[in-house]
């Protein structure tokens, strides 16, 4: 059991470039979210999704996509990436909501320049 | 909206001791608290969930509180190891609604 994998580990972008992170769960969670984590800010809910084909906006949506096309995947784009974009991103997963654990993974740290 | 807050001061303790993090919530009291530890360049790990209607859970050293007259919520590690020193978030959460975080605080347990 991998858990909760992200990819990339690392990533350095221009202002206006684009790219997407991938976020993939073997747990067959059907809630799958992306966060944001800036100094002294905690995590802010960029985006979730309650299952296959569905997504929400969280409390920070602005500035990213994100699509579920498959259970196990849920990815967060940048279409043009600004230097407030500079954060770690973490992706988690859940069997479901009202109390269940979220299961977090190692994270991305995205600097835009 | 609702608010939920952690003392961002790092919490020095000597081991051994008993380290005790506080959470406060602003508003209406949550349906939940989670409480999460969060290492330096890793993603947060659970490590206990309280409901409203219950006083206190008890999970091996670690100890959680839900007072919902003070609106706060107290996370205790006993007989505390330097291998305790990370930042612990604290979450809240309704039926249906997704997860709070609060800021976290960073315990840091000396020899």
């Amino acid at each position: 059991n991998a858990g909760v994998t992200q990819t990339p580990k690392f990533r350095v972008l221009k202002t206006g470039q684009s790219m997407t992170l991938l976020c993939a769960q073997d747990m067959n969670h059907e809630y799958m979210y992306w966060y944001r984590q800036d100094p002294g800010m905690g995590l802010r809910l960029i985006h979730y999704s309650v299952g296959e084909g569905t997504t929400a906006k969280g409390e920070v949506p602005d500035g990213y996509n994100v699509s579920r096309l498959k259970k196990q995947n849920f990815l967060l784009g940048l279409e043009s990436a600004a230097p407030s974009q500079t954060s770690v991103y973490f992706c988690a997963s859940s069997y479901g909501t009202s109390g269940y654990e979220q299961y977090f993974g190692p994270g991305t740290r995205l600097t835009v320049t | 909206s609702q608010k939920i807050e952690q003392n961002s001061e790092a919490l020095n303790i000597q081991e051994g001791k008993t380290a005790t993090l506080t959470c406060n919530y602003t508003n209406y009291s949550p349906a939940y608290l989670q409480w999460y530890r969060q290492d330096p360049g890793r993603g947060p790990v659970f490590l206990l969930l309280i409901r409203e209607n219950e006083k206190e859970k008890r999970k091996e050293r670690l100890k959680v509180t839900f007072d919902t007259t003070l609106k706060q919520s107290l996370f205790h590690i006993t007989a505390s190891q330097p291998a305790d020193s990370a930042t612990y978030l604290c979450a809240q959460g309704n039926a249906g609604n997704m997860l709070t975080f609060g800021g976290g605080t960073r315990l840091m347990v000396k020899p």
